[in-house]
């Protein structure tokens, strides 16, 4: 079975810019969340998705923003990029609602410049 | 709001030894706490959970142990190898409310020595 697959990998971009990061979620698994992971902050949850439904939301600035597909893809998306939003953006997938077991991808590492 | 609070921040152990990792969390509402391995490059993998209903739960050398009276639980790794190196991040939620979402602590990073 496949795991949780975050594109791109990595990804650098300028302040002001926008971006998109992509996760697919194991197969079958509904559920799918966001983290950014920093090192002075650790792991912050971004949202949660379930069947297209944004479900819960961090405490996050409106330029982050996120949604859900049919298929339970999910993408994510900083507009305005500043320079403290270089981070390693994590996806995790569960068969249900969020907080019975995640996984995680392998996350998209943004560089800000 | 809800915290987990994770000790210690590194911790250096001798192969063949024993570590201890600890946690407490803030919401008595909480019954699901995770326990993630994220070697270098990698996102977090899941390495054992327990839940609310159970006080302790072995996995070969892993076992989590929980005191929901005083909100703490722990990673226990015994017979530590090599490849134990790593950071480790416990975390609490409550699945099925409509505010669920997983708390992490700030993490651990264990470094084995040979």
């Amino acid at each position: 079975k496949a795991g949780v697959t975050q594109t791109p990998r990595y990804l650098i971009k300028t302040r002001g810019q926008q971006v998109t990061l992509s996760c697919s979620p194991i197969s079958g698994h509904r559920s799918v969340s966001w983290y950014q992971q920093t090192p002075g902050q650790g792991l912050q949850f971004l949202f949660e998705y379930f069947s297209e439904t944004q479900r819960n939301k961090g405490n996050f600035p409106g330029r982050f923003s996120g949604r859900q597909f049919s298929n339970s893809r999910s993408e994510m998306n900083v507009s305005t990029l500043e320079l403290g939003d270089s981070a390693l953006y994590l996806c995790a997938s569960s068969s249900s609602i969020l907080g019975t077991e995640a996984f995680f991808g392998q996350g998209t590492r943004l560089t800000v410049v | 709001g809800e915290n987990v609070e994770q000790h210690p921040s590194t911790l250096s152990v001798q192969e063949g030894d024993s570590a201890v990792i600890k946690c407490t969390y803030s919401d008595s509402a909480s019954n699901y706490f995770p326990w993630y391995k994220q070697e270098l490059g990698k996102g977090p993998q899941l390495i054992i959970d327990i839940r609310s209903n159970v006080g302790e739960k072995k996995d070969q050398r892993i076992a989590v142990t929980l005191n929901k009276t005083a909100k703490h639980f722990s990673l226990h790794i015994t017979e530590t190898q090599p490849e134990d190196s790593a950071v480790y991040f416990c975390a609490a939620s409550t699945p099925g409310s409509s505010a669920s979402k997983i708390i992490f602590g700030s993490g651990t990073r264990l470094s084995i020595r040979p």
